[in-house]
């Protein structure tokens, strides 16, 4: 079964900081890899998309690595701001159905 | 540039009235989802269009959901009959295409089924 799973669940980090946060999945056949963010109330924004072809991209502050081979991709947020308080999102589309799976997100709080 | 707008943004219902969400994605773009979050299940994809034809509807929950989009600036979902157990965030977002594009989401239909 084609799945995406995030860790940790949640995370509590004071501003400043530098973080991680995590996405397995368990096909490598994949056309792309996309992270994004959510805040209460609202739609998705894309932050991030790579290609399967790929192995990173780079946003401002944030950096997205993809390692197909182990089935995993991080996000990096760099110098964390109480504004990148929001939930990320990892997304995934399989080859073979154009269809794109969704992990359960990882909800970031950056404590001022 | 607008964004994918949906409406209504929420919607309170009683159970077994007909729903109808719409959407209207941004101009030019070929793909067109729809998407259901609760907490439960977190976010699935419904059904989604490429050139208002439907690709893939393996996610429509059962016969009592459906969509159509009769043109290119328009898309609906229909619920009937409602049931509480439909009780979900629905969103809606388009894409230029579909693997190598982000894609965009709508705010999202808050719809409470009673």
């Amino acid at each position: 079964k084609q799945e995406v799973t995030q860790i940790p669940a949640a995370l509590s980090v004071p501003e400043g900081e530098n973080l991680v946060l995590n996405c397995s999945f368990t096909d490598s056949a994949i056309y792309n890899l996309q992270w994004f963010r959510q805040d209460p109330g609202k739609g998705l924004t894309s932050l991030l998309l790579i290609q399967s072809s790929q192995r990173e991209q780079t946003s401002g502050r944030l950096n997205a690595s993809l390692d197909k081979s182990s089935g995993r991709s991080t996000l990096y947020i760099a110098a964390s701001q109480p504004g990148d308080s929001a939930t990320y999102l990892c997304a995934v589309m399989y080859v073979g159905g154009f269809k794109t799976i969704f992990g359960a997100g990882t909800r970031l709080f950056v404590k001022a | 540039d607008a964004g994918v707008i949906q409406s209504p943004r929420h919607e309170v219902t009683e159970m077994g009235q007909e729903v109808t969400l719409r959407c209207k994605p941004i101009s030019g773009h070929d793909y067109l989802f729809w998407y259901r979050q609760t907490m439960m299940r977190g976010l699935e994809l419904l059904i989604y269009f490429n050139n208002n034809v439907p690709i893939d509807d393996s996610g429509m929950p059962e016969d009592r959901f459906s969509a159509k989009m009769p043109n290119a600036s328009f898309s609906t979902l229909k619920i009937q009959p409602s049931e509480p157990r439909d009780s979900a965030v629905y969103f809606c977002a388009s894409s230029l295409d579909n693997s190598n594009q982000p894609q965009h989401f709508g705010d999202g239909t808050r719809l409470s089924i009673l």
